[in-house]
């Protein structure tokens, strides 16, 4: 079974600019989370969704960020306008809703120069 | 306040040494299960175990081991025999019906096996 599929693996693009990250969830799970990754903040929870809607998004930085779940299996979030300090390593993970262990994808590395 | 704490920053040993990293957690629900990831230098983050709290039986798997005991709210994580292949961070998480059961991370042991 695929895991979870992340694009780009690698981003690297200049403040201003609009970044979009992409996420396919394993099938048949019904819950999908964004995180994002520094070595000065950890691992923080940018927003989640239960069965495609946005159930929290307490986490997210502030309106240059949004994200999106139009279907089961495909996720985006994006960033515009991306500043410097946007830049980390994001990670989408999914799993069964309830307690259950989710699975992170491979992660998206973005350098906003 | 810190959902989980993992005391333990870094720890250094050599390879066959056996290394444990602590895990303590905070929780008023009484249904709740507890999380270990390896995050090795390459960066994904691996789901090693799932543990709910009405379950306190220790658990090995091949030379990993957990210790769980709710008296002193801890998830204890051992490997047997390291090998150079374990060094990694470890992360530590929580789950609670009460925060929607978001992961609550901790700060994350870094390990580092000498060959």
């Amino acid at each position: 079974d695929a895991g979870v599929i992340q694009s780009p693996r690698h981003e690297v693009t200049e403040m201003g600019q609009e970044v979009t990250l992409r996420c396919k969830p394993i099938s048949g799970h019904n819950s999908l989370f964004w995180y994002r990754q520094t070595m000065m903040r950890g691992l923080e929870l940018l927003i989640y969704f239960n069965n495609n809607v946005p159930i929290d998004d307490s986490g997210m930085p502030e309106d240059r960020f949004s994200a999106k779940m139009p279907n089961a299996s495909f996720s985006t979030l994006k960033i515009q306008p991306s500043e410097p300090r946007d830049s980390a390593v994001y990670f989408c993970a999914s799993s069964l809703a309830g307690g259950y262990e989710q699975f992170f994808g491979p992660g998206t590395r973005l350098t906003v120069l | 306040a810190q959902k989980v704490t993992q005391a333990q920053t870094e720890i250094s040993v050599v390879e066959k040494e056996d290394v444990t990293l602590d895990c303590v957690y905070e929780t008023r629900d009484t249904t709740y299960y507890l999380f270990w990831y390896k995050q090795p230098p390459s960066g994904e983050l691996v789901f090693l175990i799932r543990r709910n709290s009405f379950d306190e039986q220790n658990e090995i798997s091949g030379r990993y081991s957990w210790n769980f005991q709710k008296s002193t709210s801890s998830f204890n994580f051992t490997i047997t025999a390291s090998q150079v292949v374990d060094s990694a961070v470890y992360f530590c998480a929580l789950s609670e019906p009460s925060n929607d059961y978001k992961l609550s991370f901790g700060a994350g042991t870094t390990v580092t096996v000498r060959a």
